[in-house]
């Protein structure tokens, strides 16, 4: 059970380019979150789906977009890359909404020069 | 925004040794859960806590509900080189359709043997 799979691991891109981060799941949950962790500020939502072909902004969606055409899949695209988006980028996904435990992807650190 | 303060921000102590991590806000939570993370892995849950005033215990690991459902604690007795990590809390304050997880800025714990 490979759980919340994320790719890629690392990447490097310049201002102005685009990428789309994958995250795949295998739990069959409905429930999935795209989070970005900076240093000393804690995880902050950036866009998350309730199931199939919904997506809804979270806290910091400015930048970025998503799509769920599946429910295993739920990949973040960055457009116009700005050194801002220097983080590393976590998928989740929950079984249960409200209360539900969050399973987290190893994480996709990206860097922008 | 709802906001979760996370003290100590770092914390060393020697293998042995008893702890206490704390994560407060000013605002009401439904559920708080604890997290840990280690380098390069994305978090893992530790527990849920919903009630006010609620205790829960994980082997050497203790979690605390505040009354008022707007703090948390955790204590970790006899702490081991296994127990590094970085914890977060996280809040969850969602309403109708829209999620609210509010996570902390975490407290990056080392134990030394």
């Amino acid at each position: 059970n490979a759980g919340v799979t994320q790719t890629p691991k690392f990447r490097i891109l310049k201002i102005g380019q685009s990428m789309t981060l994958q995250c795949t799941q295998d739990m069959n949950h409905n429930y999935m979150y795209w989070y970005r962790q900076d240093p000393g500020m804690g995880l902050k939502l950036i866009y998350y789906s309730v199931g199939a072909g919904i997506t809804d902004k979270g806290e910091v969606p400015n930048g970025y977009n998503v799509s769920r055409s599946t429910t295993e899949d739920f990949p973040l695209r960055l457009e116009l890359a700005a050194p801002s988006q220097t983080s590393v980028y976590f998928c989740a996904s929950s079984y249960y909404y409200r209360t539900g435990e969050l399973f987290f992807g190893e994480g996709s650190r990206l860097t922008v020069l | 925004t709802q906001l979760l303060e996370q003290s100590p921000q770092f914390l060393s102590i020697q293998e042995g040794e008893n702890l206490t991590v704390y994560c407060n806000s000013l605002s009401v939570f439904s559920s708080l859960q604890w997290y840990r993370q280690e380098p390069g892995e994305g978090p893992v849950l530790l527990v849920t806590v919903v009630t006010g005033g609620e205790v829960k215990k994980l082997k050497r690991l203790t979690f605390q509900f505040g009354d008022a459902r707007k703090d948390s604690s955790l204590h970790i007795t006899a702490a081991q080189p296994g127990d590094t990590g970085l914890y977060l809390c996280a809040g969850d304050s969602s309403s109708g359709s829209a999620r609210q997880l509010t996570f902390g800025s975490g407290t990056q714990l080392t134990v030394l043997p």
